[in-house]
């Protein structure tokens, strides 16, 4: 079936650095990859829609400069947390929408985030 | 924009028991989802259901569309069945999610 690998699976960095996250689907083509933000015991948050080779959609209040994302291929999405906060701890999820569309997603494993 | 409710925000059920959990959604939808998230934080879509009933295994969902509630069951629940379900409109409005804990 339909598989999305992300790395890291965990991540702490310094206040201020910049943390990269990958998300690749493995036997499947995502033109489509959507990257959520999770704080404890809450729900999901779509933050953007990233398109394979166009500018990614970001959710109203997300800061696009502070969250970098890339879809330059049909198989890779990466998130960039730029200059992060200790705000900016959380669990970062990314998902594709499988050949199916919309009657199927498949999520990557998550990436918490910690920033110290 | 659309509003999604699910209830109970908590459940605790012993093996072998069943449950049912809504999703209440303040507009029409037209792409009903339902996922479950284990206590490790993996999503996996379970349904995509914008009207009717489907099953899969030990699992099943109805949407009333008209209404605008969708209903998860779980049957013969087991302890893998603990973490979060949430309900959601297409991959855009996530409910606040059912939290379950299954005992053995």
């Amino acid at each position: 079936g339909a598989v999305v690998s992300q790395h890291p699976s965990w991540v702490i960095c310094k206040s201020g650095t910049s943390v990269k996250i990958e998300c690749r689907s493995l036997d499947f083509q995502a033109t489509t990859m959507f990257w959520y933000r999770q704080f404890p015991k809450q729900s999901l948050m779509l933050m953007a829609t990233s398109n394979e080779g166009s500018k990614a959609t970001y959710e109203q209040g997300v800061e696009k400069d502070k969250f970098l994302i890339n879809h330059a291929s049909l198989t890779l999405s990466t998130l960039t947390v730029t200059s992060a906060h200790p705000e900016d701890s959380s669990f970062y999820i990314c998902s594709a929408r499988t050949e199916r569309g919309l009657n199927g997603y498949t999520f990557g494993s998550g990436t918490r985030l910690t920033v110290v | 924009g659309i509003q999604v409710e699910q209830s109970p925000p908590d459940l605790i059920l012993q093996e072998g028991a069943n449950s049912t959990l809504r999703c209440n959604f303040s507009d029409s939808v037209n792409n009903l989802q339902w996922f479950h998230q284990n206590p490790w934080g993996q999503l996996i879509n379970l349904f995509y259901i914008p009207s009717g009933t489907k099953q899969n295994g030990r699992l099943s969902a109805t949407t009333v569309a008209t209404e605008r509630y969708s209903l998860l069951y779980i049957s013969s629940s087991q302890t893998t069945d603990s973490g979060v379900y949430f309900c959601a409109e297409s991959e855009l409005i996530f409910g606040a999610g059912t939290r379950l804990a299954v005992h053995p």
